[in-house]
């Protein structure tokens, strides 16, 4: 089983929408959760960064933490064709610890 | 301010021949990680070097060494290479270990297949 497990889609969505991402994790350590955004042919890009339970938001973008049911979520309104990308979460146990990602989930928003 | 510099931007190489991929980290940042991304797959941790030492590291095989110079960059190596080396590797910067609010940043990558 893997530690961190991401529905890879695809997922497509119309412009305007809201969409839910999600990944699933296995181990308890884990305190710190992050959300990339990977463009094709390019790096991961940080989205948000959250330690623990909890919401944040930022601009079009909320991250829920549920560290009893070992699940964050990222949510986008009012989707944009140009959120279309791949969505990584990633965790880690300790600030500047090793990050365990997701396979991704690959959105495209259709104008 | 520049970013995460990773060099060369692809390369194919032959199976067991060894490759050194490189990393400049952004500017002010001091570790470097590298990661392996196979194709549809998320990135996976190879190891961590802090001044000039490694400090962490995944699930990979000896074959896979890296170096820290005392400029913050780095080297990855890979030897006697396998068709299933073929993948992104990323390397991401940080500051003192610590990915702070910001997490680490990425470079693009180098896009390494092996024939």
């Amino acid at each position: 089983q893997k530690e961190v497990e991401q529905d890879p889609g695809p997922l497509s969505v119309p412009e305007g929408a809201i969409v839910s991402l999600n990944c699933t994790y296995s181990n308890s350590a884990f305190q710190y959760f992050m959300w990339y955004r990977q463009y094709s042919r390019k790096g991961p890009e940080l989205l948000m960064y959250t330690y623990s339970s909890g919401n944040k938001e930022d601009g079009r973008f909320t991250a829920q933490v549920d560290k009893s049911s070992k699940y964050i979520s990222l949510f986008i309104r009012d989707s944009q064709p140009s959120d279309s990308a791949t969505y990584l979460c990633a965790m880690g146990e300790t600030s500047g610890s090793r990050l365990t990602f997701g396979e991704g989930t690959q959105l495209t928003v259709n104008p | 301010d520049a970013g995460v510099t990773q060099s060369p931007t692809h390369l194919i190489k032959t199976r067991g021949q060894q490759v050194t991929l490189r990393c400049s980290p952004k500017s002010g940042h001091d570790t470097v990680s590298w990661y392996q991304q196979a194709l549809g797959q998320g990135p996976q941790f190879i190891f961590q070097y802090y001044e000039e030492e490694e400090r962490q590291r995944g699930n990979f095989p000896d074959r896979f060494s890296g170096h820290q110079f005392p400029n913050y960059s780095s080297e990855l190596n890979v030897n006697a290479l396998l068709l299933g080396d073929s993948a992104l590797y990323l390397c991401a910067s940080s500051l003192g270990q610590v990915a702070t609010n910001y997490g680490y940043t990425f470079g693009s990558g180098t896009r390494l297949t092996v024939v």
